[in-house]
């Protein structure tokens, strides 16, 4: 089972930061946060990964609670083209294998 | 170059019928697995080797066989197609255990 739990659906106007909160309580010292996104019916895409201290990269920036139990992800300029369900994954290092939940749906609006 | 590649991207075929997917990666990575997404959208792990190795097998059917004939292909074979097989299944691989995976644009599986 996934052990993440994110909004169903949001909206974001084109231009402005997406905010996509994700709620990880169970999280262990070992797992690490990812995210990942589905555009339309295409194969997820990876978007970032951290442990404990927050990260940044070309894509979008993620922010992590002190106590690990939250994120967010922040897509700083949305664009139309970032419409597509978003996946936060809490994933061992220990494993090999992503457990995708049902993630947020992202609408960006013209 | 596509980093994850699979054919057919479409696959329409009869109940009963056998069938094969396959994946092909050209990033040099160790992993690969096998996702179904169903209907509802839920994305579920199937397989996973690890350097032609099954790691990771989660309780599907003996219908479906993966086979690695070497680490940079991972093929999908079903036997006795059912209608509750229809779905899009998704190839993907990643160099270490917390490296990002990436994703094949999936093949659309489709039992009548």
């Amino acid at each position: 089972d996934a052990k993440t739990t994110q909004p169903t659906s949001m909206d974001c106007a084109e231009g402005r930061a997406a905010n996509l909160p994700c709620n990880h309580s169970t999280i262990s010292g070992n797992e690490y946060v990812y995210w990942y996104r589905q555009i339309h019916s295409q194969g997820p895409q990876y978007i970032i990964h951290g442990l404990k201290n927050n990260e940044t990269n070309e894509m979008a920036s993620l922010i992590i609670t002190e106590d690990r139990k939250s994120s967010t992800l922040i897509l700083p300029h949305a664009t139309l083209r970032d419409t597509a369900v978003y996946y936060c994954i809490v994933r061992d290092t220990g494993t090999y294998k992503y457990i995708f939940g049902t993630g947020t749906r992202l609408k960006v609006l013209a | 170059d596509t980093a994850v590649s699979q054919t057919p991207k479409y696959l329409v075929t009869q109940m009963g019928n056998d069938k094969s997917i396959k994946c092909e990666q050209n990033l040099g990575h160790d992993t690969m697995y096998w996702y179904k997404q169903d209907s509802k959208k839920f994305l579920k792990i199937m397989f996973s080797y690890n350097n032609k190795e099954l790691i990771i097998n989660e309780t599907v059917p003996n219908r479906f066989s993966p086979k690695s004939p070497d680490k940079a292909h991972l093929n999908l074979h079903i036997n006795s197609l059912e209608l509750g097989d229809s779905a899009v299944y998704f190839c993907a691989s990643s160099q270490e255990v917390i490296g990002d995976a990436f994703f094949g644009q999936g093949t659309r599986l489709t039992v009548v």
